[in-house]
């Protein structure tokens, strides 16, 4: 497909489990942000790659939160031990320049 | 640090009649401004952008936005509000890095 994808779009996990969230962006584009919106709230910013080097993690809320992208093209948000707290939509963007270009988000619902 | 207040968490309109959404920032340099359009269960969809030149800028759905630099806003405007402009709107600021965003307002629209 031509935009940002991710997968899944719905995650129900019980307070303690792992979770993974996948990005796929759009093909070529170089930098990619990870954001968290929590309900009723805007989107806050928590990581960002240059191709596959993490230049800004400092959103990040806690260390649970580890985010990846080895080839520099699909990223994975990991978070480690839920918490009720992390229950959120988190956001993928993809730019290519000053841009970004939104996915769908995946809403994470911590039991 | 860079900062967005959207003042107005919902606005009612009702449909043909005129809209501003306001929207005032903090950024230490010229900013790069935006505003995103979410409706419920979907990602962020760019409505218009201001990087630099005209201060009037037009989007998409027959959006515009003018940028006051001594007023440090970035109102949103459209003449004519249709029914399917309900959604939520976000004002953000930033830089290639990342995007700061506005808490959002909540359009809306009554026929």
């Amino acid at each position: 497909g031509a935009g940002v994808s991710q997968s899944p779009r719905y995650k129900v996990a019980k307070r303690g489990q792992d979770v993974a969230l996948r990005c796929d962006p759009i093909s070529g584009h170089v930098s990619l942000f990870w954001y968290q919106q929590a309900l009723g709230q805007g989107p806050e910013f928590l990581t960002y790659f240059q191709n596959e080097a993490q230049l800004d993690k400092s959103g990040l809320p806690s260390d649970r939160f580890f985010a990846e992208r080895p080839e520099g093209s699909v990223s994975t948000l990991k978070i480690q031990r839920t918490q009720q707290e992390d229950s959120a939509v988190y956001l993928c963007a993809s730019s290519f320049g000053n841009e970004q270009f939104f996915g769908p988000g995946t809403r994470l619902t911590v039991l | 640090a860079q900062s967005v207040t959207q003042p107005d968490i919902h606005i009612t309109v009702s449909e043909g009649a005129s809209l501003e959404l306001r929207c005032n920032y903090s950024y230490g340099a010229t900013p790069y401004l935006f505003w995103y359009v979410q409706s419920p269960g979907q990602g962020l969809q760019l409505l218009l952008k201001y990087f630099s030149g005209d201060t009037l800028v037009q989007g998409i759905k027959g959006f515009e936005a003018e940028f006051k630099r001594s007023q440090s806003s970035f109102n949103l405007r459209k003449p004519s509000v249709h029914w399917s402009d309900a959604a939520e709107y976000f004002c953000a600021v930033g830089s290639g890095n990342k995007l700061v965003f506005g808490a959002g307002t909540i359009l809306r629209v009554k026929s």
